[in-house]
């Protein structure tokens, strides 16, 4: 089966940059997607095939897909990007996600 | 305006069979483009997808849930149904559906339901 691995937390100071990693094997031959789920709330997609960012969605939010490893980066960070987020790709027809990622903005 | 409503049981018993509703507005289960899609996640923990179907004759389903799961439209009601067979406790968690924008490789969840918490408990 296919796994998708992240860092189970993150840590980083207001206004700094932060960034997510994803990895899995040949992740870049596939399309990643991150998902930012608040306490409470479901899921919200903030970056689809790779780098594209759904309207809504801050340009500090940007993603990457290269080799084994997609990335979120969020520049600036703000307390309200504090939140976990998921990694998603496709394994045939299925769908794998990651194991999320816990953002903390100290 | 997209929308998704999952409804169902909020207890049931080990070894009894999960029926849960989604419940779509704001676009047609007839496009196949679209596809609605079951996610679950036990309290604390990752998102786990279980199933999706874009139409009657394209439904996938998790491999390691298969033998439990099915998943089935009624377009006329623009609903989406899963049944899950011999409940367990560790089934407990948030059940969401989810709007499949495009299937695979390029497909995203751009829409979610605000899911259904479902305890497994005798």
């Amino acid at each position: 089966s296919y796994d998708l691995t992240q860092p189970p937390s993150v840590s980083v100071s207001p206004g700094q940059t932060a960034s997510i990693t994803c990895s899995g094997h040949e992740l870049g031959h596939k399309y990643a997607c991150w998902y930012q789920q608040k306490p409470g709330q479901s899921p919200v997609l903030v970056i689809y095939q790779d780098t594209k960012r759904p309207s809504g969605i801050p340009e500090r939010l940007s993603g990457s897909n290269s080799g084994n490893t997609a990335t979120l980066t969020i520049s600036g960070t703000q307390a309200m990007d504090e939140a976990d987020y998921y990694c998603q790709a496709w394994d045939s027809s299925s769908v794998i996600f990651g194991g999320g990622t816990k953002l903390t903005v100290l | 305006q997209v929308t998704l409503k999952e409804s169902g049981p909020v207890l049931v018993k080990p070894t009894e069979t999960l029926t849960l509703t989604c419940t779509v507005s704001g676009f047609s289960l007839n496009n196949t483009r679209m596809g609605v899609s079951w996610i679950r996640q036990p309290p604390g923990k990752a998102l786990e997808w279980l199933a999706h179907i874009f139409s009657i004759d394209e439904k996938s389903y998790s491999t390691s849930l298969k033998s439990r799961l099915t998943i089935s439209e009624d377009t006329s009601k623009n609903q989406v149904v899963l049944t899950m067979t011999n409940m367990d406790p560790v089934d407990t968690g948030t059940y969401y559906c989810a709007r499949i924008h495009s299937g695979y490789p390029l497909g995203y969840f751009d829409y979610w339901g605000q899911g259904t918490l479902v305890t497994v408990s005798s």
